[in-house]
């Protein structure tokens, strides 16, 4: 079955520290789609990436990166340089593929990492 | 575009009684599904549709009813609310397929509280 494990319930770093939010997956299939959101404290869900399971390059945004390891089913993701501003729960999720085109869209998240950033 | 919508934004309801969790969106999106968030256990999606007419279960549909009558809207009815179903529940749809596999876009959520 799918799932998707986020050991740290909760983070707490200063202004300008680098942190790493974790992101374990298990799945059975070879395609899948990988995925992170971020919920503020206003509580709305905001996209920040998606990966599939074909490419495991790095991606960079700005502060964000992503590191997808295949070997260790692990779709890491680190904020450098926190601010303030990227207080907020961060969820990674699981998408299962086949059925209707081939995706199902169905998303398995993981249980959240609160992170807090103080000034 | 006013994207994904949902109405009522909180809710108190008591046991028993039923409503309805209402969600449009305006993106033609053929995939909606609904999600519940609970404190500790991330969204667990309760029920999804493929499309007008299409509906399935999800991980955790009981006490849920849905329909699909059009492209747009995707109710989410509760029966009889019991306690359990004290939840923040949010809306979502995207494009299907993988050629077009686009991010879901999330609505800003209903709060719901059963006494």
């Amino acid at each position: 079955a799918q799932k998707v494990t986020q050991a740290q319930t909760e983070i707490s770093v200063v202004e300008k520290e680098d942190v790493t939010l974790d992101c374990v997956y298990e799945t059975r299939d070879t395609t899948y789609y990988l995925f992170w959101y971020k919920q503020p404290p206003s509580g709305e869900l905001v996209f920040l990436i998606r990966r599939n399971s074909f490419d495991e390059q790095n991606e960079i945004s700005g502060r964000y990166s992503w590191n997808f390891q295949k070997s260790t089913s692990s779709f890491n993701f680190t904020i450098t340089a926190s601010q303030v501003v990227d207080s907020a729960v961060y969820f990674c999720a699981l998408s299962e593929v086949g059925g209707y085109g081939g995706a199902t869209n169905k998303l398995i998240f993981g249980t959240g990492t609160l992170l807090a950033v103080q000034p | 575009n006013a994207g994904v919508t949902q109405t009522p934004k909180f809710q108190v309801l008591k046991t028993g009684q039923s409503m309805t969790l209402q969600c449009a969106q305006d993106m033609n999106h053929e995939y909606m599904s609904w999600y519940r968030q609970d404190p500790g256990m991330g969204l667990r999606l309760i029920h999804y549709s493929v499309g007008a007419g299409i509906t399935d279960q999800g991980e955790v549909p009981n006490g849920y009813n849905v329909s699909r009558s059009t492209t747009e809207d995707f109710p989410l009815r509760l029966l009889s609310a019991a306690p359990s179903q004290t939840s923040v529940y949010f809306c979502a749809s995207s494009y299907l397929g993988l050629a077009t596999y686009n991010e879901q876009f999330f609505g800003p959520g209903t709060r719901l509280t059963v006494l």
